[in-house]
Parts: C-alpha cells; structure tokens; sequence
C-alpha cells in the first residue's frame, strides 16, 4: 500500500530533551516537507527537500533541523525542544512534476513539550 | 504564492449539495487551484485540482470562472462523512511550499 508513516504518533516529553521524528514513504516520491499545524493558525511548512541531500527551509524552521540522506526517509530533529513546539506535526510527499502536486501526507505526530 | 480568502465554516444538511468559494484576486498566470480536504487527527488529502472552467472528479467539482480570481468547489449530496476542513491552495504548478491558511470548516447536520 502506498503511504507515509511517521513515528512515534504521540509523544511527551521535557524541554530541552532531544528528539526525532521519522518519516518514511514509499512511493519512490523526490519531494518531501514537514508541517506543523496549531489551532487558529492552519499547516505552516517547517522544512523542505526537493531530493537526496538537498533541504531548504519552509515558512517556521526555527528550532528544527532535518536530513535526506536516502530518498524515502525524510526525519524531522528537534535539538532541544520547547513548550512552543507543542503541535501536531506532518510529513508529506509528492513526485516532482510540472503538471500537478498532489501531496500525499502521514498519519500526524502529536507532540506535547513540557 | 497567492493569498486565498475562504470562509471561516459552513454548516450543512445530509444531502444537500455544498459550494465553497475561495477568493484568490492576485492568482498567477501560471497558477492551478487545488483543494486538500482534512478530517480531525488526520493528514490532509488531495481532493481535486484546476486551472479553468471546470473540472470533475468522483469526489467534487471545481469551478474556475475566466478572470479565475475566483473558484468554487462543489460537494453533491454531502454526508456526515464529508464534514472535514477544506483548504483552497493556488500555486505554480510543480511548486511545492503549499500555503494551506485556516481552512473552511464545514459541519454536515443530519
């Protein structure tokens, strides 16, 4: 089945602890992104990548870091959380194409910094 | 990208047929319209995309008028099932940094 799962889908824990988030699709998909979505505020884009090796940052990067060493993982690193932090959060995926841009997106990942 | 102006929320009976409106008055030349729908504690999900006139798909219509300053999608015959949040998108095509703003929530009433 094609998907994209993310791990864990529920977290909690203190600030500054460091954390990770993983993302895997397999649609053999170049392009990946990571959301945030707070209450009022909507899905703000937090980083980018276009292919392997190649990021760039979305509209909140601040306080987060990512990596794309291989094609369907695209894990989101959070060095030393904060309560601001606190969101549901989802990684997406989509082939590049000139036509369309249908995303595909995870399941979410609930995350609650103390 | 260009901004989207869409209802806060819409309410509507089983059956009816829903049309939500979004404005997008500074649309590019080279923009196509998406629309993404989100259930609660889920990732949203591609519904239908356009760039005029109008498109089709089992799920919805899209109506895309000639100044496409405007579009409208259209859900036939709703169910409680369809209650979600619609997002109107409006980028180039093959952009990725997707601008989802707030959303329509809309609440289908038995």
């Amino acid at each position: 089945e094609a998907q994209v799962t993310q791990n864990p889908r529920y977290l909690i824990t203190v600030t500054g602890k460091k954390l990770t988030v993983t993302c895997s699709q397999n649609m053999n998909h170049e392009y990946m992104s990571w959301y945030r979505q707070d209450p009022g505020l909507g899905l703000r884009q937090i980083y980018y990548s276009m292919n392997v090796e190649v990021t760039d940052k979305g509209d909140v990067p601040e306080g987060y870091k990512v990596s794309r060493k291989e094609k369907r993982n695209f894990p989101l690193i959070l060095e030393s959380p904060s309560p601001n932090q606190t969101s549901l959060y989802f990684c997406a995926s989509s082939k590049q194409s000139t036509i369309y841009n249908e995303q595909f997106f995870g399941p979410g990942t609930r995350l609650t910094v103390l | 990208l260009a901004k989207t102006t869409q209802p806060i929320s819409m309410d509507s009976y089983e059956g009816q047929e829903v049309n939500i409106t979004c404005s997008h008055n500074n649309i590019a030349t080279n923009d196509y319209i998406t629309w993404y729908q989100q259930f609660p504690s889920q990732g949203p999900r591609f519904i239908i995309q356009g760039y005029k006139t109008k498109v089709t798909n089992e799920v919805a219509s899209l109506f895309i008028p000639a100044d496409r300053k405007s579009s409208t999608l259209s859900l036939p015959r709703v169910s409680l099932s369809d209650t979600a949040v619609y997002y109107c998108l409006v980028g180039e095509a093959g952009a990725n940094n997707l601008f989802f703003g707030t959303g329509t929530r809309l609440t289908v009433i038995p």
